[in-house]
């Protein structure tokens, strides 16, 4: 069955660092990639989007890769500050398929 | 601009209940999907509505829930009757096409006692 793994279920990490997360996937062929931002009490954030024949997609301080070899995505958040604490989620879609599927997201703390 | 309304944001009620969650998509959208979000399970798909018409709803748990569209700015979630199993935060999202990034409500948080 299809199964997506964010690594962690937790992240620690000091203020400028990068925070690095991943997420990987098994018995799918997506077409997309997406990460969301999810605030407590608050419904998940658009991020990024990336295409099954990107390699790399990048927005101000953030940076996805997905290697479709590897069945892998990495977000990266550069400088990263505690603003960005949040937990994130990967989401995958096949082509022309409606259906996203999450996984079940990481949460990332980043310490002052 | 408004984003996807939710109401009510909390609810709480008693075993047996009837239970209705209703969302206001972004207008201009024309899908609109009902999530359950719980700790065990993560984010799960209840329902897909293209054009106000069901598509798939296959992740509807059991005949206990319905969802509805009646016209292009609202929808219906509905368990009747409701159980505990039912706790969890139930999310409204809506896009512009079928696989492009959702926008979602910032949900209902149902406690079912």
């Amino acid at each position: 069955s299809q199964k997506i793994e964010q690594n962690s279920e937790a992240l620690n990490i000091q203020e400028g660092k990068t925070a690095t997360l991943t997420c990987n996937y098994t018995n799918y062929s997506p077409a997309y990639l997406q990460w969301y931002r999810q605030d407590p009490g608050r419904g998940p954030v658009f991020l990024l989007l990336i295409r099954e024949n990107e390699k790399e997609k990048r927005k101000e301080r953030l940076k996805v890769t997905f290697d479709t070899t590897l069945k892998q995505s990495l977000f990266h958040i550069t400088a990263s500050q505690p603003a960005d604490s949040a937990t994130y989620l990967c989401a995958l879609t096949g082509a022309g398929s409606y259906q996203l599927t999450f996984g079940k997201g990481t949460k990332l703390s980043v310490i002052p | 601009d408004a984003g996807v309304i939710q109401s009510p944001r909390h609810e709480v009620t008693e075993m047996g209940q009837e239970v209705t969650l209703r969302c206001k998509p972004i207008s201009g959208h024309n899908s609109l999907f009902w999530y359950r979000q719980t700790m065990m399970r993560g984010l799960e798909l209840l329902i897909y509505f293209n054009n106000n018409v069901p598509i798939d709803d296959s992740g509807m748990p059991e005949d206990r829930f319905s969802a509805k569209m009646p016209n292009a700015s609202f929808s219906t979630l509905k368990i009747q009757p409701s159980e505990p199993r039912d706790s969890a935060v139930y999310f409204c999202a809506s896009g512009d096409s079928s696989n492009q990034p959702q926008h979602f409500g910032d949900g209902t948080r149902l406690s079912i006692l």
